[in-house]
């Protein structure tokens, strides 16, 4: 059972404009959540995180926005460029957690074309 | 510094037989985490070491799976018997510290093939 979920296994966009990935989650004890970066035969990279208190965070083209209402996040990549072309991870923790036991969804392959 | 790096990053096995795995952690982190990627799915928690504190084993998924770890360093993880349903990536990740804000570092992974 999936607590959290990436719906869409991939996404192409053009070079320039915005991607936008999205997470969806079950779990309302979740407060802190975190995007992460693949590429080909490499481990995640950390990217962005958001805890539960801010609805937005972001950090120069990356945008992580959260409404916890309908337990959906989202990264907003602007502009993208084909250097973000990589797999993307959103993960959670619920306040249960004193250590960073995270529950990750299955991940975006996002295709940026140039 | 050197990141985390893991060994092998390819094993193709025999179902049947035993696997090790290897996760060498960056120097100074004292939590170290094992999780596993089956294709198409999310990273799925198998465990978690803490210092010298006793591991939380509760992502384990049979008692085929078991994992240790000396002191700080450098930890194994085990399966035995493997079967096919345990094919899958298995990543170890490092953290300075095992608190949820303190961010993972992780290997390449070790792809799994168990035939």
């Amino acid at each position: 059972d999936q607590q959290v979920k990436q719906n869409s296994p991939s996404l192409s966009v053009q070079e320039g404009r915005i991607s936008i990935l999205n997470c969806d989650y079950t779990n309302s004890m979740f407060d802190y959540f975190l995007w992460y970066k693949k590429y080909p035969a490499e481990g995640p990279t950390f990217l962005i995180s958001i805890s539960s208190i801010k609805d937005k965070n972001e950090d120069g083209r990356f945008t992580v926005f959260l409404n916890k209402s309908a337990k959906h996040l989202s990264l907003h990549i602007v502009p993208s460029q084909p250097g973000d072309s990589a797999v993307y991870f959103c993960a959670a923790s619920d306040v249960s957690g004193n250590f960073n036991k995270f529950y990750f969804g299955s991940g975006t392959k996002l295709n940026v074309k140039p | 510094g050197a990141g985390v790096s893991q060994s092998p990053s390819n094993k193709v096995t025999e179902k049947g037989k035993d696997v090790e795995l290897r996760c060498d952690p960056i120097s100074g982190h004292t939590a170290l985490y094992w999780y596993r990627q089956r294709l198409g799915q999310g990273l799925e928690f198998l465990i978690y070491f803490q210092g010298n504190s006793a591991p939380d084993k509760s992502g384990l998924p049979s008692d085929r799976f078991s994992a240790e770890r000396t002191g700080e360093s450098v930890s194994t993880l085990t399966i035995q018997r493997t079967q096919q349903e345990d094919s899958a990536v298995y990543l170890c990740a490092s953290s300075l510290v095992g608190t949820k804000y303190n961010e993972q570092f992780f290997g390449p992974g070790t792809r799994l093939t168990v035939l």
